[in-house]
């Protein structure tokens, strides 16, 4: 079965750098959400989209944007890096529909490390 | 906001054993979702088993059921005949709603002793 695919899977940036994570999400699902796992920390929700619509936004910093495109894969950027984005990115996505819950698949994630 | 609490950092089990491992949550909400992931050394997360709250009877997956007591906002899990590749970190999370995001809780790290 098709999993939710992440590029790169490790990427290593210098401080004030800007990176773009990618995430191509299982087909057929219309929800999309992304996570970031500091070192021996849970994943913290930063943003999630729906049907090509920003749906939900957490502590994302104001120098991170992200978007999904129109065949559903969706794009992280970080501008500005700090040493403290160094993480492990997860993205997820599910189907939707009212009232079920479905389990949101996670990709391997991207290894972003800052110098 | 809801908070998830897992108040056991690190638990021990010795292979074929049973281990429980605790969840406490906040919210007011009736109608909600629960969920325990499973994160072994990859990093993968790989989701255990998950609970409708409106459902009463407990979720069982194999060697994986849980405890829910939506009174008591308790949400535990327990694992049977306990395996080697049982060891990870277990997190449990919160969904508020059907596509909502995972509140997640600070992590379980299973050892599981040959």
């Amino acid at each position: 079965a098709a999993g939710v695919i992440q590029s790169p899977r490790h990427l290593i940036k210098e401080k004030r750098e800007t990176a773009t994570l990618k995430c191509y999400p299982i087909p057929r699902h219309d929800t999309v959400y992304w996570y970031q796992q500091g070192p021996g920390q849970d994943p913290q929700f930063l943003i999630s989209f729906y049907e090509k619509m920003q749906s939900d936004k957490g502590s994302i910093p104001d120098r991170f944007s992200a978007q999904q495109f129109s065949d559903y894969h969706s794009e992280l950027n970080m501008s500005s890096l700090e040493l403290g984005d160094s993480a492990l990115y997860f993205c997820a996505s599910s189907p939707r529909s009212r009232g079920i819950s479905y389990e949101q698949y996670f990709g391997p994630g991207t290894r972003l490390t800052v110098t | 906001a809801q908070t998830v609490t897992q108040s056991q950092p690190e638990m021990s089990v010795q292979e074929a054993e049973t281990v429980t491992l605790s969840c406490t949550y906040d919210t007011s909400e009736s109608d909600y979702y629960l969920f325990w992931y499973k994160q072994p050394p990859s990093r993968q997360m790989i989701l255990v088993i998950r609970q409708e709250a409106y459902k009463q009877q407990n979720a069982t997956e194999n060697r994986f059921s849980v405890n829910f007591q939506k009174a008591a906002k308790s949400f535990s899990l327990k694992i049977s005949d306990s395996q080697l590749g049982d060891a990870a970190m277990y997190f449990c999370a919160y969904q508020e709603t059907s596509g909502s995001r995972l509140t997640f809780g600070e992590g379980t790290q299973l050892t599981v002793n040959p």
